[in-house]
């Protein structure tokens, strides 16, 4: 069974500063992987998301993330944290099949010092 | 396009009343159906998932159920409600196959019960 571990609860980060979001999954096969963001009561929304290809994916808003198998990584970044970018982050992972579930880590609160 | 209805937006219930949350999807056929719960501060916990019609899979035991009685309809119900019940819960389509292997998810239902 897949799972993922996100690392730390709440990162703060002053605004400019480089943002560093981490998640670990667990998988017996190649996994599809992804960052989401959700903003109070909302709904979440994509971010990102690796399948197959490079491993270095550009999301929207100026983040990306790096799949690293070796590591079994896919930490999110962004060079230059901005106040918008306050939010909830969660990393999931769901494997190659068609009856597969998508499985959240606990998340991560980002806030953005001025 | 494909959109995903889910409704009410918010709910607040007596304890040992019952609930019906309705998600709906259009614009696609033969999705992945998912139920979701966020508690306060923490993440969220895949409750149900659906890869077709009456086909339901429960991953933690609880006082709630899912249905599926159509393609792109998944209910989620409870005879009775308990205060722990109480947190916000999304609904979430996916497809079976291909590169649009994302979640894509409701606005959410926050539900407090009193």
């Amino acid at each position: 069974a897949q799972s993922v571990t996100q690392l730390g609860s709440h990162v703060s980060v002053s605004e400019g500063a480089l943002v560093l979001l981490r998640c670990n999954y667990s998988s017996s096969v190649p996994p599809y992987l992804f960052w989401y963001v959700q903003y109070p009561n909302q709904g979440l929304q994509l971010l990102l998301k690796y399948t197959t290809g490079a491993t270095l994916v550009k999301g929207i808003n100026g983040f990306e993330a790096e799949f690293k198998k070796s590591e079994t990584s896919f930490h999110l970044t962004k060079p230059s944290a901005h106040m918008s970018d306050a939010a909830e982050y969660f990393c999931a992972v769901s494997l190659y099949s068609s009856a597969s579930k998508i499985i959240f880590g606990s998340g991560t609160r980002l806030s953005i010092r001025p | 396009s494909q959109t995903i209805h889910q409704w009410p937006a918010t709910l607040v219930q007596p304890v040992g009343s019952p609930l019906s949350l309705e998600c709906t999807v259009e614009g696609t056929s033969n999705p992945n159906l998912y139920w979701y719960r966020q508690a306060a501060g923490r993440g969220l916990q895949l409750l149900f998932y659906s890869v077709g019609i009456g086909q339901i899979s429960s991953e933690v035991p609880q006082n709630l159920s899912a249905s599926r009685p159509q393609d792109r309809q998944f209910i989620l119900s409870s005879k009775k409600l308990l205060l722990s019940d109480s947190g916000f819960y999304l609904c979430a389509w996916s497809t079976k196959t291909g590169e649009l292997a994302e979640a894509f998810f409701g606005q959410g239902t926050r539900l407090t019960v009193v």
